[in-house]
Formats: structure tokens, C-alpha cells, sequence
């Protein structure tokens, strides 16, 4: 049983540029969420999605948006990159809401 | 004062030692709980969840809530090396909020 998976691993961007990050949920699940992982520190909320639509939201701005296909995958797109956004991006997939399984991230570094 | 208070450690252990992990809470509307364990450069594992005040043992883990506290514990029974990691605790309202707030994680190293 696949668990949930990340692309790419790593990522290096420059300032202003923009990027895509894709997940696939594992099997059986049908809600993702992303988090932001800075060194040092817990993951932060970005946002969860089910049924294709964005169900809740923390507190990131409007250059974090995100998508969910039919299949239950996702993506996270960042625009107009900050180096402050380098980071460890995780999804996290669940069935229930609650108990949610993470992917082994994405690896961002904004130069 | 942040949501989740996790003290960052690091903790560093003998090999079969009893390691106590804890973290506080500020806010009364989380109603379950959360332990992952994260290796370096990885994405978090889940290791523990429980929705209520009280114990719940899974192996050498055991988790302890106390909601009226605020305070959440997991102890590692008889640590081995590969117990070395940065451990989360994790926690949400439920109900139709689906967020999980994170403490920061504690580091901790088991020596053989």
C-alpha cells in the first residue's frame, strides 16, 4: 500500500519566481493538507482540500493556492517567491479529517 | 503565549532508558492529540493519536492526556538508537476544523 508521496524531493528557486508542488494522497484517502516546515520548527497549516475545493485556510497569503483533481491528488503553487519561503513543504492525507499521514516533503530553497 | 508550548531539548538518554516527551496547551477547543516522530530530513510519522483524557499504550509508546492540565506526556519505555529523532506533538479542535497545530518538536538522542 502506497503511502502519501512528494514531488519533487528538492527545489532550488530564485526571488520572484514561481513554483508547483504535487502530492498524492494515500490509497483510500480523499483530503490533503499542506503544511510549511521551517529548520527548526512545527509544521505550519496552509490549507486543507476536499472535494476539489478548499475547505480551510491558515494564515498564509493569497501567493499560497492550491488544487485537488478528481483522483485526490493535489498541488501547492507559490507565487512571487520570498526567501522566506524556503522551507520543507509536507502533505498530509487523511480520510477522516483527523488522523492525517504525512509524504516525506519537498525540499524548497529560495535563492 | 503560542498555542503549543514544546520544549525543543535536545534530550539525550542512555539506550533503555524511559524517555518523558511533553507538550502544553493553551487552547480548550483541541479535543485530540497527536505524537509523530520525525527523522532528519523526513516527513513526520505518526506514532500516537487519542481523543481523550487518560492513557492509551501501543508497544514501548504511551501517550497520557490531561485535558483539564492542558498538558499532554508520551513515554518511551526501554529506548533504542533508532528511538533517535525530533518528536512532535500535535493537536486540533475536531469538529469541522481540520487544523493541526504543532509544538516544535524535541530532539532527542538515545545512546548505546
Amino acid at each position: 500500500d502506497a503511502g502519501v508521496t512528494q514531488s519533487p524531493t528538492h527545489l532550488i528557486k530564485t526571488r520572484g519566481q514561481q513554483v508547483t508542488l504535487r502530492c498524492s494522497p494515500k490509497s483510500g484517502h480523499d483530503t490533503v493538507s499542506w503544511y510549511q516546515q521551517a529548520l527548526g520548527q512545527g509544521p505550519q497549516f496552509i490549507f486543507q482540500y476536499y472535494e476539489e475545493e478548499e475547505r480551510q485556510r491558515g494564515n498564509f497569503p493569497d501567493r499560497f493556492s492550491g488544487h485537488q483533481f478528481p483522483n485526490y491528488s493535489s498541488e501547492l503553487n507559490v507565487n512571487a517567491l520570498l526567501l522566506g519561503d524556503s522551507a520543507l513543504y509536507l502533505c498530509a492525507s487523511s480520510l477522516r479529517a483527523d488522523t492525517q499521514y504525512f509524504g516525506p516533503g519537498t525540499r524548497l530553497t529560495v535563492l | 503565549q503560542k498555542e503549543v508550548e514544546q520544549d525543543p531539548g535536545p534530550l539525550s538518554v542512555p539506550e533503555g532508558a524511559i524517555v518523558s516527551l511533553n507538550c502544553t496547551y493553551s487552547n480548550s477547543a483541541f479535543q485530540y492529540f497527536m505524537w509523530y516522530r520525525q527523522y532528519s530530513r523526513k516527513g513526520p510519522e505518526l506514532l500516537m493519536y487519542t481523543y481523550s483524557s487518560g492513557n492509551k499504550e501501543d508497544g514501548r509508546f504511551t501517550a497520557q492526556v490531561d485535558k483539564s492540565s492542558k498538558y499532554i506526556s508520551l513515554f518511551i519505555r526501554d529506548s533504542q538508537p533508532s528511538d533517535s529523532a525530533t518528536y512532535l506533538c500535535a493537536m486540533g479542535p475536531g469538529g469541522s476544523n481540520y487544523k493541526l497545530t504543532f509544538g516544535k518538536g524535541t530532539l532527542l538522542t538515545v545512546n548505546p
